[in-house]
């Protein structure tokens, strides 16, 4: 059973750097086709994608926020790190780590899906 | 990059039928699965359409989803409303450069 849990501060101030962490378990980066990915929620707003770590460690970022954020592996081999520097009180949200693997599709192709997301944690942004 | 515009809010009496619309702004809505996401308050969005059309198990055959090429749009159709089905749904499709692209979500309201 894949599952996912943030962790990170619940405040922060304006221009300081915010790191999040991902810990998981139920698989494992040394199976190839998986990637974790970040997503957002503001209050009472839609949901924002910021960042993916493939297996491989590539990497994907929002073009809008990609000057902000770093995404790596963690030190422990079960974890991700999302950093995101010069935060603002817009940045302020519900933050979800997300299980993605290369999975294909009914008509034959290949997509990265979102099948498993964390509880997310929640950061606010003070000014 | 494209957009996903979906209804701020949809309503139905339990037992009716709703449906809610995603249109992509530019590019083929066939050209990428869309998917839709559940978000009852309080938790994490679950998928309840992947695919365009495919329901995971668990999801009542209540939830279909559909793509419409002539209008460039995706269709998320829920029948026999249940109360439980009040939440915020999200379709959610791919792009080159922007990977995972989300709708603006739509307010379910079981009346």
């Amino acid at each position: 059973q894949i599952t996912l849990r943030e962790s990170g501060p619940t405040l922060v101030k304006a221009t300081q750097t915010l790191t999040l962490t991902c810990s998981f378990s139920g698989f494992s980066f040394s199976t190839s086709e998986v990637a974790v990915g970040w997503v957002r929620q503001p209050p009472g707003k839609a949901l924002e994608w910021l960042a993916l770590i493939y297996w491989d460690d590539d990497k994907r970022y929002s073009p809008s926020l990609k000057r902000r954020l770093s995404i790596a592996k963690g030190t422990s081999r079960n974890q991700v790190v999302l950093t995101m520097t010069n935060v603002d009180p817009v940045d302020t949200a519900t933050y979800y780590c997300v299980h993605s693997h290369n999975k294909l599709g009914i008509s034959g192709s290949y997509y990265w899906n979102m099948d498993v997301w964390g509880k997310g944690t929640t950061v606010t942004v003070t000014s | 990059n494209f957009l996903l515009t979906q209804p701020h809010s949809v309503s139905g009496s339990p037992g009716k039928t709703v449906t809610i619309s995603c249109t992509r702004s530019s590019g083929s809505i066939a050209s990428d699965y869309v998917q839709w996401y559940q978000q009852r308050p309080g938790s994490s969005p679950t998928t309840v359409i992947y695919e365009d059309d495919q329901r995971p198990s668990g999801v009542p055959d209540r939830f279909s989803g559909s793509i419409d090429s002539s209008s460039n749009s995706a269709s998320l159709t829920i029948s026999g409303l249940e109360t439980e089905d009040e939440a915020d749904y999200y379709c959610q499709s791919f792009d080159i450069s922007s990977l995972w692209v989300f709708g603006g979500g739509t307010r379910l309201t079981v009346l």
